[in-house]
Protein backbone atom coordinates (compact mmCIF):
# COMPACT_ATOMS: atom_id res chain seq x y z
CA UNK A 1 0.00 0.00 0.00
CA UNK A 2 1.29 3.53 -0.48
CA UNK A 3 2.00 5.72 2.21
CA UNK A 4 1.72 9.25 2.66
CA UNK A 5 2.01 11.34 -0.39
CA UNK A 6 3.38 14.54 -1.27
CA UNK A 7 3.61 17.30 -3.70
CA UNK A 8 5.71 19.18 -4.98
CA UNK A 9 8.73 18.05 -3.51
CA UNK A 10 10.46 21.23 -3.55
CA UNK A 11 9.37 24.34 -4.27
CA UNK A 12 10.86 27.90 -4.89
CA UNK A 13 8.71 31.24 -4.17
CA UNK A 14 9.24 34.72 -3.66
CA UNK A 15 8.26 36.73 -0.70
CA UNK A 16 4.36 38.09 -1.22
CA UNK A 17 3.24 34.85 -3.70
CA UNK A 18 1.36 32.40 -2.87
CA UNK A 19 1.76 28.66 -2.46
CA UNK A 20 -0.39 25.15 -2.46
CA UNK A 21 0.64 21.92 -1.02
CA UNK A 22 -0.70 19.21 -1.65
CA UNK A 23 -1.26 15.73 0.05
CA UNK A 24 -2.61 11.87 0.09
CA UNK A 25 -3.19 10.13 2.85
CA UNK A 26 -2.52 6.27 3.58
CA UNK A 27 -5.92 4.43 2.03
CA UNK A 28 -8.02 4.18 5.17
CA UNK A 29 -7.51 7.21 6.94
CA UNK A 30 -9.42 9.74 7.50
CA UNK A 31 -7.43 12.45 9.14
CA UNK A 32 -4.74 14.41 7.26
CA UNK A 33 -2.49 16.81 9.94
CA UNK A 34 0.11 19.51 8.85
CA UNK A 35 3.09 20.09 10.24
CA UNK A 36 6.09 22.77 9.56
CA UNK A 37 9.85 21.62 10.36
CA UNK A 38 11.95 24.71 10.35
CA UNK A 39 15.94 23.68 10.65
CA UNK A 40 16.90 22.79 13.62
CA UNK A 41 14.00 22.43 15.01
CA UNK A 42 10.76 19.91 15.52
CA UNK A 43 7.80 19.66 13.37
CA UNK A 44 5.27 22.25 14.80
CA UNK A 45 1.42 21.56 14.33
CA UNK A 46 -0.39 23.64 12.13
CA UNK A 47 -3.75 22.03 11.34
CA UNK A 48 -5.75 18.58 11.80
CA UNK A 49 -8.55 17.73 9.90
CA UNK A 50 -10.93 14.76 10.19
CA UNK A 51 -13.82 13.94 8.01
CA UNK A 52 -13.39 17.52 6.53
CA UNK A 53 -13.71 18.64 9.83
CA UNK A 54 -10.92 20.98 11.46
CA UNK A 55 -9.51 19.08 14.50
CA UNK A 56 -7.12 21.59 15.82
CA UNK A 57 -4.92 24.55 14.75
CA UNK A 58 -1.69 25.48 16.15
CA UNK A 59 -0.22 28.69 16.54
CA UNK A 60 -0.28 29.86 12.84
CA UNK A 61 -1.31 33.30 11.09
CA UNK A 62 -4.75 33.24 9.38
CA UNK A 63 -2.55 33.85 6.26
CA UNK A 64 -2.29 29.60 6.79
CA UNK A 65 -5.33 27.71 5.86
CA UNK A 66 -6.23 24.33 4.45
CA UNK A 67 -9.12 21.82 3.46
CA UNK A 68 -9.63 18.13 3.18
CA UNK A 69 -11.72 16.69 0.47
CA UNK A 70 -14.34 14.13 0.40
CA UNK A 71 -11.63 11.67 -0.36
CA UNK A 72 -9.91 12.60 2.41
CA UNK A 73 -6.61 14.55 0.26
CA UNK A 74 -6.20 17.77 1.73
CA UNK A 75 -4.43 21.15 0.73
CA UNK A 76 -2.38 23.60 2.79
CA UNK A 77 -2.40 27.25 1.02
CA UNK A 78 -0.09 29.73 2.65
CA UNK A 79 -0.63 33.29 1.46
CA UNK A 80 1.64 36.27 1.26
CA UNK A 81 4.99 34.35 1.89
CA UNK A 82 7.36 35.42 4.29
CA UNK A 83 11.30 34.32 4.38
CA UNK A 84 10.11 32.91 7.60
CA UNK A 85 7.61 30.67 6.18
CA UNK A 86 10.77 28.75 4.34
CA UNK A 87 10.08 24.73 6.03
CA UNK A 88 9.71 21.54 5.36
CA UNK A 89 6.03 20.92 5.70
CA UNK A 90 4.73 17.27 6.31
CA UNK A 91 1.52 15.92 6.25
CA UNK A 92 0.40 12.71 8.45
CA UNK A 93 -2.47 10.68 8.33
CA UNK A 94 -3.94 8.92 10.50
CA UNK A 95 -7.15 6.33 10.49
CA UNK A 96 -9.29 7.85 13.20
CA UNK A 97 -8.26 10.93 15.93
CA UNK A 98 -7.57 10.13 19.21
CA UNK A 99 -4.38 8.71 21.41
CA UNK A 100 -3.20 7.34 17.97
CA UNK A 101 0.42 7.55 15.81
CA UNK A 102 0.88 9.30 12.66
CA UNK A 103 2.21 8.21 9.83
CA UNK A 104 4.18 10.97 8.04
CA UNK A 105 5.24 11.76 4.24
CA UNK A 106 8.30 12.53 3.35
CA UNK A 107 7.31 16.63 3.14
CA UNK A 108 7.42 19.68 1.18
CA UNK A 109 10.55 21.82 1.06
CA UNK A 110 9.39 25.48 0.42
CA UNK A 111 12.12 27.98 0.05
CA UNK A 112 11.19 31.34 0.05
CA UNK A 113 13.88 34.10 -1.42
CA UNK B 1 6.68 27.40 24.93
CA UNK B 2 8.72 24.13 24.55
CA UNK B 3 5.64 21.50 26.35
CA UNK B 4 8.48 18.28 25.16
CA UNK B 5 12.35 18.88 25.65
CA UNK B 6 15.02 17.10 24.11
CA UNK B 7 18.27 17.86 25.64
CA UNK B 8 21.93 16.73 24.83
CA UNK B 9 21.11 17.60 21.22
CA UNK B 10 23.82 14.86 20.29
CA UNK B 11 24.92 11.03 20.86
CA UNK B 12 27.97 9.11 19.20
CA UNK B 13 27.45 5.58 20.16
CA UNK B 14 29.71 2.48 19.30
CA UNK B 15 27.67 -0.33 17.55
CA UNK B 16 26.54 -3.00 19.76
CA UNK B 17 26.12 -0.68 22.72
CA UNK B 18 23.13 0.91 24.26
CA UNK B 19 21.67 4.56 22.39
CA UNK B 20 19.49 5.71 25.62
CA UNK B 21 17.62 8.91 24.47
CA UNK B 22 16.12 11.56 26.81
CA UNK B 23 12.49 13.22 26.85
CA UNK B 24 11.02 15.95 29.19
CA UNK B 25 7.67 17.49 29.41
CA UNK B 26 5.85 20.02 31.04
CA UNK B 27 2.17 19.65 30.43
CA UNK B 28 0.56 16.76 32.51
CA UNK B 29 -2.46 16.66 30.62
CA UNK B 30 -0.13 14.70 28.22
CA UNK B 31 -1.28 10.63 27.98
CA UNK B 32 0.48 9.38 24.82
CA UNK B 33 3.93 9.77 23.98
CA UNK B 34 5.88 8.66 20.77
CA UNK B 35 8.96 8.17 19.32
CA UNK B 36 10.70 9.33 16.10
CA UNK B 37 13.32 8.28 13.88
CA UNK B 38 14.06 10.82 10.91
CA UNK B 39 16.60 10.23 8.11
CA UNK B 40 17.74 13.21 6.10
CA UNK B 41 15.13 13.98 3.14
CA UNK B 42 12.09 11.68 4.20
CA UNK B 43 9.56 12.07 6.83
CA UNK B 44 9.34 10.81 10.45
CA UNK B 45 8.88 7.46 11.01
CA UNK B 46 6.84 5.96 14.07
CA UNK B 47 9.23 3.87 16.58
CA UNK B 48 7.41 3.12 19.31
CA UNK B 49 4.86 4.54 21.74
CA UNK B 50 3.75 4.34 25.05
CA UNK B 51 0.58 5.29 27.08
CA UNK B 52 0.08 7.04 29.96
CA UNK B 53 -1.32 4.22 32.09
CA UNK B 54 2.16 2.42 31.45
CA UNK B 55 5.36 2.70 32.60
CA UNK B 56 7.52 0.59 29.95
CA UNK B 57 6.51 -0.53 26.25
CA UNK B 58 9.45 -3.65 24.23
CA UNK B 59 8.95 -3.54 20.62
CA UNK B 60 12.29 -5.46 19.59
CA UNK B 61 15.61 -3.54 19.98
CA UNK B 62 13.70 -0.28 21.50
CA UNK B 63 12.40 0.08 25.20
CA UNK B 64 10.42 3.26 25.96
CA UNK B 65 10.36 3.90 29.96
CA UNK B 66 7.84 6.46 31.17
CA UNK B 67 7.99 7.99 34.67
CA UNK B 68 4.92 10.33 35.05
CA UNK B 69 5.73 11.50 38.40
CA UNK B 70 9.04 13.04 36.76
CA UNK B 71 7.64 13.66 33.47
CA UNK B 72 9.77 12.42 31.82
CA UNK B 73 10.88 9.27 29.09
CA UNK B 74 13.26 7.69 27.52
CA UNK B 75 14.49 5.52 24.69
CA UNK B 76 16.93 2.48 24.82
CA UNK B 77 18.31 1.26 21.51
CA UNK B 78 19.78 -2.12 22.19
CA UNK B 79 22.06 -3.42 20.76
CA UNK B 80 22.52 -0.09 18.53
CA UNK B 81 23.14 -0.46 14.52
CA UNK B 82 25.06 2.00 11.65
CA UNK B 83 21.57 1.74 10.51
CA UNK B 84 20.23 3.67 13.68
CA UNK B 85 22.08 6.76 12.75
CA UNK B 86 19.24 9.04 12.36
CA UNK B 87 17.48 12.37 14.17
CA UNK B 88 15.05 10.53 16.72
CA UNK B 89 12.28 13.07 18.28
CA UNK B 90 9.81 12.43 21.03
CA UNK B 91 6.57 13.34 21.09
CA UNK B 92 3.70 13.60 23.23
CA UNK B 93 -0.57 13.99 22.64
CA UNK B 94 -3.75 14.75 25.17
CA UNK B 95 -6.22 12.11 23.52
CA UNK B 96 -9.07 13.87 25.07
CA UNK B 97 -8.63 17.15 22.77
CA UNK B 98 -10.54 15.57 19.84
CA UNK B 99 -7.46 15.62 17.94
CA UNK B 100 -4.08 13.65 18.32
CA UNK B 101 -1.62 17.13 17.67
CA UNK B 102 1.49 16.26 18.69
CA UNK B 103 3.76 18.37 20.85
CA UNK B 104 7.39 17.44 19.38
CA UNK B 105 11.07 17.52 21.00
CA UNK B 106 13.81 19.52 18.69
CA UNK B 107 15.57 16.09 18.52
CA UNK B 108 18.08 14.33 19.11
CA UNK B 109 21.18 13.31 16.54
CA UNK B 110 22.41 9.64 17.04
CA UNK B 111 25.68 8.30 15.29
CA UNK B 112 26.49 4.94 15.43
CA UNK B 113 29.86 3.84 14.86
CA UNK B 114 30.53 0.78 13.30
Amino acid sequence: DAGVTQSPTHLIKTRGQHVTLRCSPISGHKSVSWYQQVLGQGPQFIFQYYEKEERGRGNFPDRFSARQFPNYSSELNVNALLLGDSALYLCASSRVVGNEKLFFGSGTQLSVL
Amino acid sequence: DQQVKQNSPSLSVQEGRISILNCDYTNSMFDYFLWYKKYPAEGPTFLISISSIKDKNEDGRFTVFLNKSAKHLSLHIVPSQPGDSAVYFCAASFGGGGNNRLAFGKGNQVVVIP
